[in-house]
């Protein structure tokens, strides 16, 4: 079934490195738009970056921008989110969406979502 | 950055009555293209948000027709005719008219 499933979550300190990933099954994952949306524990929904179907352009929030990195491999199916220089308020359910032919403001298809902590 | 502003941010319900929220944003989200690119997702407990509405008033494939999206502009609203218990849980509105896509706060609609 189509489905969208991230990994690479967990505990970090503050100023360190993680690379999340979202694995795509179940559709043609180099025919779409791919984003990632956060969450921080309690709060509201926070876009982070979007990386175009060919991978040819990114756009990133200013929270963020300098320090994330999303980036795709078409031939492996998945999404990624470089993270660096990380800090406390990047603490958050990070989920990847897949954004829908029927429009930009389609996000049809969400992940589980991956829990980031960042804290020492 | 565009700004998106949810009211109420909290919506006590009674089982089979009606609900709207809604949503306002700081500039208009017409796009360029012609098009109007507002979303409502809605998030259940524990659950990533699922799409509900996309392009003001276009309902999502298995999304039941008790809910509505109407608006123009910069006023938009999604209304529930009748709120069903699996309906609780937080709305959200979001535009991808411009970069970066912004979301509203969240309107958490509960059963009295």
């Amino acid at each position: 079934q189509v489905q969208l499933v991230e990994f690479g979550g967990g505990v970090v300190q503050p100023g360190r490195s993680l690379r999340l990933s979202c694995a795509a099954s179940g559709f043609t994952f180099s025919n779409h738009g791919m984003h990632w949306v956060r969450q921080a524990p309690g709060k509201g929904l926070e876009w982070v970056a979007v990386i175009w179907y060919d991978g040819s352009n990114k756009y990133s929030a200013d929270s963020v921008k300098g320090r994330f990195t999303i980036s795709r491999d078409n031939s492996k199916n998945t999404l990624y989110l470089q993270m660096n220089s990380l800090r406390a308020e990047d603490t958050a359910v990070y989920y990847c969406a897949r954004e829908a032919d029927a429009g930009p403001d389609a996000f049809d298809i969400w992940g589980q979502g991956t829990m980031v902590t960042v804290s020492s | 950055d565009i700004v998106m502003t949810q009211t109420p941010l909290s919506s006590p319900v009674t089982l089979g009555q009606p609900a709207s929220i809604s949503c306002r944003s700081s500039q208009s989200l017409v796009h360029s293209d012609g098009d109007t690119y507002l979303s409502w997702l809605h998030q259940r407990p524990g659950q990533p948000p699922r799409l509900l509405i996309y392009k003001i008033s276009n309902r999502f494939s298995g999304v039941p027709d008790r809910f509505s999206g109407s608006g123009a502009g910069t006023d938009f609203t999604l209304k529930i005719s009748r709120v069903e218990a699996e309906d609780v849980g937080v709305y959200y509105c979001m535009q991808a008219t411009q970069f970066p896509r912004t979301f509203g706060q969240g309107t958490k609609v509960e059963i009295k």
